[in-house]
C-alpha cells in the first residue's frame, strides 16, 4: 500500500528564517509527486510535481527536490504570506489508469512577522 | 479560467438523512475526482470519473454513497443514509489528463463540510 508521511506536523517559524519540510513515501513505482498548498477553508492549491530522482522544480520562496525516498520542500526567507498547510501526494505506476493520489496528512506552517 | 466549483459549502444534516453534494468541474477537463478528508486524517481518495464513466471507485467506503456524473460534465455526490462517520471535508478535483502528465495537474474546489449530527 502506498504511504506518505510528512514532518514536522507543524512548524512556526521567524520571517526570512529559511527552513524545510519532509516528505517521505513508499510506493510502488513512482509516477510523480506532488506539492500542494491548502490556505484554511481552500482547496489544496497545485505548487509542484516532481517525477525523478535528483529532480528540483522552484517557484519563488520555494524549492522542491526528490530522491528515491523523500522530498523537501525549501522555503528561503519566508513570509507571513507564505504560512498555510503545505500537503504531498504521491501517484502509482501501478496501471496505466491509475490517476489516484495519496496524500500525507500535513505540514502546518506559520511565519511569524 | 473558472475553477472548479462545489455546492453546498457547508451542510448540517442528522443521521439518517440524505445529502446530495454537487461539483462543476474546469470546462474541458475529462478527469473528475471526489476526495475526502475526516477530522485528523489525510486526504483520501474516493473516485474518479473518465467523462461519464466510473474509472476507479475503489476509495468508496460502503454501498451509502453513490457518486453520478451524467452527460459527463458536473457530478453529484449522495450519501444515504448518513452515519456520524460521514463526516468531514469532501473536495471535489478535476484534470485535463493524467496528474502526472506535464500541465495536467488535479485543480481542487474549495470543498463541501459536511457534518452528521
Amino acid at each position: 500500500e502506498d504511504q506518505v508521511t510528512q514532518s514536522p506536523e507543524a512548524l512556526r517559524l521567524q520571517e526570512g528564517e529559511s527552513s524545510s519540510l519532509n516528505c517521505s513515501y513508499t510506493v510502488s513505482g513512482l509516477r510523480g509527486l506532488f506539492w500542494y498548498r491548502q490556505d484554511p477553508g481552500k482547496g489544496p492549491e497545485f505548487l509542484f510535481t516532481l517525477y525523478s530522482a535528483g529532480e528540483e522544480k522552484e517557484k519563488e520562496r520555494l524549492k522542491a527536490t526528490l530522491t528515491k525516498k523523500e522530498s523537501f520542500l525549501h522555503i528561503t526567507a519566508p513570509k507571513p504570506e507564505d504560512s498555510a498547510t503545505y500537503l504531498c501526494a504521491v501517484q502509482a505506476g501501478s496501471g496505466g489508469s491509475n490517476y489516484k493520489l495519496t496524500f500525507g496528512k500535513g505540514t502546518l506552517l506559520t511565519v511569524n512577522p | 479560467e473558472a475553477g472548479v466549483t462545489q455546492f453546498p459549502s457547508h451542510s448540517v444534516i442528522e443521521k439518517g438523512q440524505t445529502v446530495t453534494l454537487r461539483c462543476d468541474p474546469i470546462s474541458g477537463h475529462d478527469n473528475l475526482y471526489w476526495y475526502r478528508r475526516v477530522m485528523g486524517k489525510e486526504i483520501k481518495f474516493l473516485l474518479h470519473f473518465v467523462k461519464e464513466s466510473k474509472q476507479d471507485e475503489s476509495g468508496m467506503p460502503n454501498n451509502r454513497f453513490l457518486a453520478e456524473r451524467t452527460g459527463g460534465t458536473y457530478s453529484t455526490l449522495k450519501v444515504q443514509p448518513a452515519e456520524l462517520e460521514d463526516s468531514g471535508v469532501y473536495f471535489c478535483a478535476s484534470s485535463q489528463g493524467n496528474p502526472s502528465s506535464y500541465n495536467s495537474p488535479l485543480h481542487f474546489g474549495n470543498g463541501t463540510r459536511l457534518t452528521v449530527t
